[in-house]
């Protein structure tokens, strides 16, 4: 139990284009999700956090026109990464908690690695 | 505000060697604590995690924690390494429903 996937693993965009990374929640409810960046050999930065049905709440430093989060439904999040540069390019790692979760126990998916060219 | 230090971007062993990995909590609050692992190119996978009660936790693959409320500290230990234990370890402390996490440290197991 308590899998998180995400959509693509991986992907190659144009600079300027938009790109949108999904997280799902497959076997419970997510009633929070959070998105962090990670750089090669460093560690997760957290972006924002995510509340099922309303606005994310962002880090300081994150631009919220610049990564869009959607957390429209109990099992989705998504990220979109708006106008992406090279400097955009990095591994996206989201988690998923649910209310039954104790602790603050997340569920992890495996990542999806953006190059922008 | 919660922080995590973790001493020692790389530690190395040898196989069969005991595994010490150092981490060291900053919390306003009574923390919840974490130790995560990575392995490249994939998400994070839960070792352990500190709460409440028994301050000597024990995790998955043979490792354990020990918190020490008087150290701020909550070291990962495991007795004899394996090769397949090389990987990224992450500590990490909660604050409020999020995780907040150190720098991470590799270990690498020769044989």
């Amino acid at each position: 139990g308590a899998v998180v996937s995400q959509h693509p693993s991986w992907v190659i965009c144009k600079s300027g284009t938009s790109v949108k990374i999904e997280c799902r929640s497959l076997d419970f409810q997510a009633t929070t999700m959070f998105w962090y960046r990670q750089f090669p050999k460093q560690s997760l930065m957290l972006m924002a956090t995510s509340n099922e049905g309303s606005k994310a709440t962002y880090e300081q430093g994150v631009e919220k026109d610049k990564f869009l989060i959607n957390h429209a439904s109990l099992t989705l999040s998504t990220l979109t990464v708006t106008s992406a540069h090279p400097e955009d390019s990095s591994f996206y790692i989201c988690s998923a908690r649910s209310a039954l979760s104790s602790y603050n126990e997340q569920f992890f998916g495996p990542g999806t690695r953006l190059t922008v060219l | 505000a919660q922080s995590v230090t973790q001493l020692g971007s790389h530690v190395s062993v040898s196989e069969g060697a005991l595994v010490l990995l150092r981490c060291n909590y900053s919390s306003s609050v009574p923390p919840y604590l974490f130790w995560y692992v990575q392995y490249p190119n994939q998400g994070l996978q839960l070792l352990l995690k500190y709460t409440t009660g028994a301050t000597l936790v024990k995790g998955i693959n043979g490792f354990e924690a020990e918190f020490k409320k008087s150290e701020t500290s909550f070291h990962l230990t495991k007795p004899s390494a394996h090769m397949s234990d090389a990987a990224e370890y992450f500590c990490a402390v909660s604050r409020g429903t999020a995780l907040i996490f150190g720098k991470g440290t590799t270990l690498s197991v020769s044989s």
